[in-house]
């Protein structure tokens, strides 16, 4: 089945710093999407994509959809103890439409 | 306020006993998801359905698991007979469907199967 590689797994990063991930795959698809979860609760989505070189912004956070189709990044800029949880990338594949697989998500921890 | 809604939120029971994990899905949302987090796996989709019925339930143990949706506004998971290896947190999500791939979660139930 396919796969999603997410990196890097986890940061410890100082307040006020930027912070970068991505996720990459063996196919290409339609659609990337980036959730946060906060410890306890589900993940909630941040910001959708769907066009190959397509950058959206949602506040702090910036993300891209890949030209290859097969990649996707999310920048985090001056960091906040609050940005503190996992971030997931996800993407609903070409042949099972509405089908969202998940990345192994990127532990992000900021120090004060 | 729209929201997923889960039932129960924690659940600790015996091996061998019964589960079963409800979830009311957005208002209107026609596509319905059940995740399993652990921390080995991540997230793992068990099953979803659109318009109730089932189109993937590949990622589901057959032999004990089952998923149903016996109205547009439920959906249970079933855990029979439940193992210490069941222990996880279970998400629902919904979303709007085909064209819509941006899916909304529950806040989750966390079992404990001792």
């Amino acid at each position: 089945g396919q796969q999603l590689n997410q990196s890097p797994q986890s940061m410890f990063i100082q307040e006020g710093e930027d912070v970068s991930m991505n996720c990459t795959s063996s196919s290409i698809f339609n659609t990337w999407l980036w959730y946060k979860q906060d410890p306890g609760e589900g993940p909630v989505l941040l910001i959708a994509l769907y066009k190959a070189g397509e950058l959206t912004s949602n506040g702090r956070l910036t993300a891209q959809f890949g030209i290859t189709r097969k990649d996707s990044f999310l920048n985090i800029s001056a960091s906040i103890p609050s940005d503190v949880g996992i971030y997931f990338c996800a993407n609903a594949g070409g042949t099972s439409y509405g089908k969202l697989t998940f990345g192994q998500g990127t532990i992000l921890t900021v120090h004060p | 306020d729209a929201r997923v809604t889960q039932t129960p939120r924690d659940k600790v029971t015996e091996m061998g006993q019964e589960v079963t994990m409800r979830c009311q899905p957005i208002l209107g949302h026609n596509t319905v998801f059940w995740y399993r987090q652990t921390m080995m796996q991540g997230l793992e989709l068990l099953a979803y359905f659109r318009n109730r019925a089932p189109l993937d339930d590949s990622g589901m143990p057959k032999d004990r698991f089952s998923a149903e949706m016996p109205d547009a506004t439920l959906a249970t998971l079933k855990i029979q007979p439940s193992e210490p290896r069941d222990s996880a947190v279970y998400f629902c999500a919904s979303a709007r469907g085909v064209g819509f791939p941006e899916a909304f979660f529950g806040q989750g139930t966390r079992l404990t199967v001792v």
